[in-house]
């Protein structure tokens, strides 16, 4: 099984509608990270956490918000999708000791 | 904000060709990382750099921190075809948090065999 799960791996869904993207991790770790990625523009940062009482906004939060429900569970939601949040997301774990992140599989988000 | 550039975007090589991505930064870094993301998969960790001037090696890819910490670059010798897929470099800034990366926008590298 994968040190990082994300549900839905691929989703559809109208402008307006509300949708969750979920991820869990086997990992251990305490930190966690939600990053979007557009052609050519890399990975951008929405959210993250360093532990469930704890949220942070990333660069590009608007729109978005995240729900720490344990520290091996970490979703993100768009409150009112529209089409330019069309895009690939990738959730990401790490921990304090400057190590690499580990990142799940992605979900691959379609706004019609 | 901090910003991390990398270039090429793209590169294309024939197989058994060299190939280098080039992060470079205005600021001083803390620590670089570098990633690689094959054609519809997620990012994976290749390695870390923290010291002015390392040099690191793996196989056949050689990574660099810049003595200033202000760039690094990643050189693949004589690529194959598993070499193709998007790298990333990933920064963190000296005297900023530790919690979070600044990634590039990514070298997409294909190989013709």
């Amino acid at each position: 099984d994968a040190d990082v799960t994300q549900t839905p791996r691929n989703r559809i869904t109208k402008t307006g509608k509300r949708i969750m993207l979920e991820c869990s991790q086997t990992k251990g770790h305490d930190r966690m990270y939600w990053y979007r990625q557009d052609p050519g523009l890399g990975l951008r940062l929405i959210y993250y956490s360093f532990d469930v009482k704890d949220i942070n906004k990333g660069e590009i939060s608007d729109g978005y918000s995240v729900s720490r429900q344990a520290q091996a569970k970490f979703s993100l939601s768009l409150e009112s999708a529209i089409p330019n949040q069309t895009a690939l997301y990738f959730c990401a774990t790490g921990t304090g000791k400057d190590y690499g992140y580990t990142f799940g599989s992605g979900t691959r988000l379609t706004v019609v | 904000g901090q910003q991390v550039m990398q270039i090429p975007q793209y590169q294309h090589v024939q197989e058994g060709e060299d190939f280098t991505t080039y992060c470079n930064s205005s600021t001083t870094l803390s620590n670089i990382q570098w990633y690689k993301q094959r054609p519809g998969g997620h990012p994976v960790f290749l390695i870390q750099l923290v010291k002015s001037g390392e040099v690191k090696k793996q196989k056949r890819l050689t990574f660099q921190f810049g003595e200033a910490k202000k760039n690094s670059s990643l050189h693949i010798t004589a690529t194959q075809t598993t070499d193709v897929g998007t790298y990333f470099c990933a920064a963190k800034y000296s005297g900023g948090s530790n919690y979070k990366l600044t990634f590039g926008k990514g070298t997409l590298l294909t190989v013709n065999p």
